[in-house]
């Protein structure tokens, strides 16, 4: 099965909502990278994570690795939040492991 | 701040032919890594490099070669394109192995 699992898969949010995308392990990461990559596909790093909090303006990231997930939560959509949200763990060496992704859309 | 360039941004070949994709950084960072994404889906690791001279296979080196000359710049070549392949191919680099990973803007490629 996956390593790291995304859901939701897909996403539609008005303008203005809140919402939490997530990521469950099936390996021992000890790290996490949360990435936007945007319509263009450009891949902009979001976060990185060892196990706690982090915010930066309406975005705030978790990662608990005693239960293995980690979130990202979106407060007030705006337009340009649009695009793929991808987690990446780590687990001590030089590689990570990307999941498949959530698309979020998020309209007027 | 540093920046990564990949060239070329486009990339179509024949089938059998070997091409081959670059990709520099200015951050001075000693890790380097080359991805592959295809349509829709998540990124595979086909080669990265902890410093120069190093190459390391990921999950997906098969068909592929890779080269890290100079701390700043990872090439990748693909051995024998496949017909109708079609795929983005992503670099990034990190300080050290583990850390924050940073994108190029990808090469995006078309096998005829």
């Amino acid at each position: 099965g996956d390593k790291v699992k995304q859901s939701p898969s897909a996403l539609s949010l008005q303008e203005g909502t809140n919402s939490a995308l997530r990521c469950n392990f099936s390996i021992a990461a000890t790290t996490v990278q949360w990435f936007l990559q945007n319509p263009r596909g450009s891949l902009i790093n979001l976060f990185y994570l060892v196990p706690g909090t982090k915010e930066n303006g309406r975005l705030k990231s978790t990662f608990n690795s005693k239960e293995s997930y980690s979130t990202l939560h979106i407060r007030d959509a705006q337009l340009e939040d649009s695009g793929t949200y991808f987690c990446a763990a780590g687990t001590g060496g030089y590689k990570v492991v990307f999941g498949s992704g959530t698309r979020l859309l998020v309209s007027p | 701040g540093g920046i990564i360039t990949q060239t070329p941004k486009f990339l179509i070949g024949q089938e059998g032919q070997k091409l081959t994709l670059k990709c520099q950084q200015n951050f001075n960072h000693d890790t380097m890594y080359w991805y592959r994404q295809d349509s829709g889906k998540g990124l595979r690791l086909i080669y990265y490099s902890i410093t120069e001279n190093d190459l390391q296979k990921g999950d997906l080196s098969e068909g592929y070669d890779a080269s890290r000359e100079k701390k700043s710049s990872f090439s990748l070549t693909v051995t024998s394109a496949q017909k109708n392949e079609m795929a983005v191919f992503l670099c990034a680099s990190s300080r050290q192995g583990g850390d924050t990973q940073y994108f190029g803007p990808g090469t995006r490629l078309l096998v005829l």
